[in-house]
């Protein structure tokens, strides 16, 4: 079992939906986790952080951590055709080493 | 745009060949990392450095040289390369708390 589960995709969705992705992972060690969107031939770039558990907000992006349940979702509101990308998911304990997922690829049809 | 900066942004090197890519950060971060990704795969670790010590090494062969000039450079040195070893070079910096900012990264190509 891999540490971070991400499920691919691909994800298709119209423009204007709300896109939702989750990553499940089995380290409780875990207290810090990142979203990064990554377009293609580009260096992943950093969305969301958060620290703990907890719900944070950031413009059409909120990203959420659930520690009991070894869960962390990002929900995108009001998608663009600019929102297509792939997104990773990542996580670490109080070290420097993150763990990421597999990545899930995020198409918005115009 | 990403304040980590990685040139090249391509790079194309024979087997044989020597070269450097080289990573410029100006955001006081004292940790800073060379990661390696294939496509639609996420990021490898290769190389933490903290505090300009090299602290991570993750079993990467010896062709690749790690090298942390000061606390804003890091360069990673090429030899011998395999074609296999063509990717996508990403430098990251990353603050006390655990943020992780990427730079755009250098593709390289091993014909």
């Amino acid at each position: 079992q891999k540490e971070v589960e991400q499920d691919p995709g691909p994800l298709s969705v119209p423009e204007g939906a709300i896109v939702s992705l989750n990553c499940t992972y089995s380290n409780s060690a875990f207290q810090y986790f990142m979203w990064y969107r990554q377009y293609s031939r580009k260096g992943p770039e950093l969305l969301m952080y958060t620290y703990s558990s907890g719900n944070k907000e950031d413009g059409r992006f909120t990203a959420q951590v659930d520690k009991s349940s070894k869960y962390i979702s990002l929900f995108i509101r009001d998608s663009q055709p600019s929102d297509s990308a792939t997104y990773l998911c990542a996580m670490s304990p109080n070290d420097y080493k993150l763990s990421f997922g597999a990545g899930t690829t995020v198409t918005v049809r115009a | 745009d990403t304040e980590v900066t990685q040139t090249p942004k391509h790079l194309v090197m024979g087997m044989t060949n020597k070269k450097s890519l080289k990573c410029e950060q100006h955001m006081g971060h004292r940790a800073m990392y060379w990661y390696k990704q294939k496509a639609k795969k996420p990021p490898e670790l290769m190389f933490v450095y903290s505090y300009e010590k090299l602290s991570i090494n993750e079993s990467v062969p010896s062709r690749f040289s790690p090298e942390c000039p000061n606390s804003s450079l890091l360069n990673l040195h090429l030899h011998a390369l395999q074609p296999e070893d063509s990717a996508l070079y990403l430098c990251a910096s990353s603050t006390n708390n655990g943020e992780l900012f990427f730079g755009e990264g250098s593709r390289l190509t091993v014909l």
